[in-house]
């Protein structure tokens, strides 16, 4: 059964302090890998997708990382503004395209 | 483009009346997602269209909740004698094509009391 996992649950960092949020997942045909951002009371924001092993996505202080089994997400040098809860997702070729969500990691940026 | 819609945006209601929420996907998206979400939780699949077909739906869920997309156009999600465990935030969410990201509306927060 596809799974996915996210760790840490929660992370809070000083502005400017870099870090890394780790995505886990089990699935039968990996599709494509989604990151997205969620603002409380909204709907999640999509960020970005990997299709490959290798394969890396860039936008502003956020880079995403794809491995065979594990998705990283760089935050570089963040601002109060990028705290928001980070939310992974696969999607399943075998299962009709189905997208399945990790828990989420909540991230705090102190200024 | 004006994003995904979803209506009502707060719905109260009491344990054992039924409720219905809508939803308009991006225009030309074939694809349609149903996701729950309750708090401190990522989006847990409900169900999925393609046009009209409803091509899957989570085994997680129960015989009282029951979607349709008329038309291959917007998407109802109803819920029959609706439980306090059934509270949550209700997703949905529209893609372009099978390898296209899921484009969310801001959800339909329900609250059963």
């Amino acid at each position: 059964e596809d799974q996915v996992t996210q760790s840490p649950e929660a992370l809070r960092l000083q502005e400017g302090e870099s870090s890394s949020l780790n995505c886990s997942y089990t699935v039968s045909g990996l599709r494509g890998l989604f990151w997205y951002r969620q603002d409380p009371g909204k709907g999640p924001e999509f960020l970005f997708t990997l299709y490959s092993a290798g394969e890396e996505k860039e936008k502003e202080r956020l880079k995403a990382t794809l491995t065979k089994k594990e998705s990283f997400l760089h935050i570089t040098a963040p601002k109060p503004e990028d705290s928001a809860t980070y939310l992974c997702a696969v999607q399943d070729e075998t299962s009709y395209d189905k997208v399945i969500f990790g828990p989420g990691t909540s991230l705090s940026v102190i200024p | 483009d004006t994003g995904v819609s979803q209506n009502p945006r707060h719905k109260i209601t009491k344990r054992g009346q039924n409720v219905t929420f809508r939803c308009d996907p991006i225009s030309e998206h074939n694809r349609l997602y149903w996701y729950r979400q309750t708090l401190g939780q990522g989006p847990e699949f409900l169900t999925y269209f393609q046009n009209e077909a409803q091509l899957e739906k989570s085994r997680l869920l129960s015989d009282r909740f029951s979607a349709e997309r008329p038309k291959g156009s917007f998407s109802t999600l109803e819920i029959q004698r609706t439980e306090q465990g059934d509270s949550a935030m209700y997703l949905c969410a529209s893609s372009f094509s099978y390898n296209s990201p899921l484009h969310f509306g801001n959800g339909t927060r329900l609250t059963v009391t």
